[in-house]
C-alpha cells in the first residue's frame, strides 16, 4: 500500500502570511492531484501535476511536483481567510492505475 | 442538477441495522468512485466502477459492505448489520473517464457532498 505523508497536520496563520505544505512519500507516483474540501462538502480538485520538477500556478496557490515524482508541495502567498479549508493531496500510483491514494490532509485557519 | 448527489446527507442507525446510500453520479461519467473519510483520517478507497463493472472490489473493509451500480448510473453502497466503527462521511465522486485506454492519467474526480453516517 502506497502511503502519502501530509505535514502539517494543522496549521493556523494569520491572514497575510505565506505558507507551504508538503505531500510526501516513498513510492513514485505517475501523477499527483491537490484537492481543498471546506466543511459538509467535498474535496474540489486544484490542480494535476504529472512531470517530475513541474511547477504550477493558481493566482497565489503554487505546486510543485518533485523531480522524482515522490512528494509534492503548495505554497500559498499572502493567505486569505477564504483560503481556510482542508488541502489533500492523491496520488495516482501508475499509469494503468484508476485509484488515488490520499493523503489525511492539512488542515488550514486564516485568520483575519 | 450538474453536480454529483448522494442521500441521504446524514443518517443515524442503530448497530446491526442496514443502511443503503446512494450517489448520482454527474450525467455521462463513465467512472464512479466510493470512498470513506473518517474523523481525522484520510480518504480512504472503497471501490470503482468503469460502467457498471467494479474491477476492484478489494477496498471494501469487510463483506457486509456491497455496492452496486446499475444502467452505468446511480451506485448504491450497502452496510450489513453496521457497527459503530462504520461511522464516517462516506463520499461518492465521478469522472468522465476514470481511467481511460487512450489516458495514461486518472482524470478529475468531482465530489458529492458527502454522506454522514453515524451509529449508535
Amino acid at each position: 500500500t502506497q502511503l502519502l505523508e501530509q505535514s502539517p497536520q494543522f496549521l493556523s496563520i494569520q491572514e497575510g502570511e505565506n505558507l507551504t505544505v508538503y505531500c510526501n512519500s516513498s513510492s513514485v507516483f505517475s501523477s499527483l492531484q491537490w484537492y481543498r474540501q471546506e466543511p459538509g462538502e467535498g474535496p474540489v480538485l486544484l490542480v494535476t501535476v504529472v512531470t517530475g520538477g513541474e511547477v504550477k500556478k493558481l493566482k497565489r496557490l503554487t505546486f510543485q511536483f518533485g523531480d522524482a515524482r515522490k512528494d509534492s508541495s503548495l505554497h500559498i502567498t499572502a493567505a486569505q481567510p477564504g483560503d481556510t479549508g482542508l488541502y489533500l493531496c492523491a496520488g495516482q500510483s501508475g499509469a494503468g492505475s484508476y485509484q488515488l491514494t490520499f493523503g489525511k490532509g492539512t488542515k488550514l485557519s486564516v485568520i483575519p | 442538477g450538474a453536480g454529483v448527489s448522494q442521500s441521504p446527507s446524514n443518517k443515524v442507525t442503530e448497530k446491526g441495522k442496514d443502511v443503503e446510500l446512494r450517489c448520482d453520479p454527474i450525467s455521462g461519467h463513465t467512472a464512479l468512485y466510493w470512498y470513506r473519510q473518517s474523523l481525522g483520517q484520510g480518504l480512504e478507497f472503497l471501490i470503482y466502477f468503469q460502467g457498471n463493472s467494479a474491477p476492484d472490489k478489494s477496498g471494501l473493509p469487510s463483506d457486509r459492505f456491497s455496492a452496486e451500480r446499475t444502467g452505468g448510473s446511480v451506485s448504491t453502497l450497502t452496510i450489513q448489520r453496521t457497527q459503530q466503527e462504520d461511522s464516517a462521511v462516506y463520499l461518492c465522486a465521478s469522472s468522465l473517464a476514470g481511467l481511460a485506454g487512450h489516458s495514461r492519467r486518472t482524470g478529475e474526480l468531482f465530489f458529492g457532498e458527502g454522506s454522514r453516517l453515524t451509529v449508535l
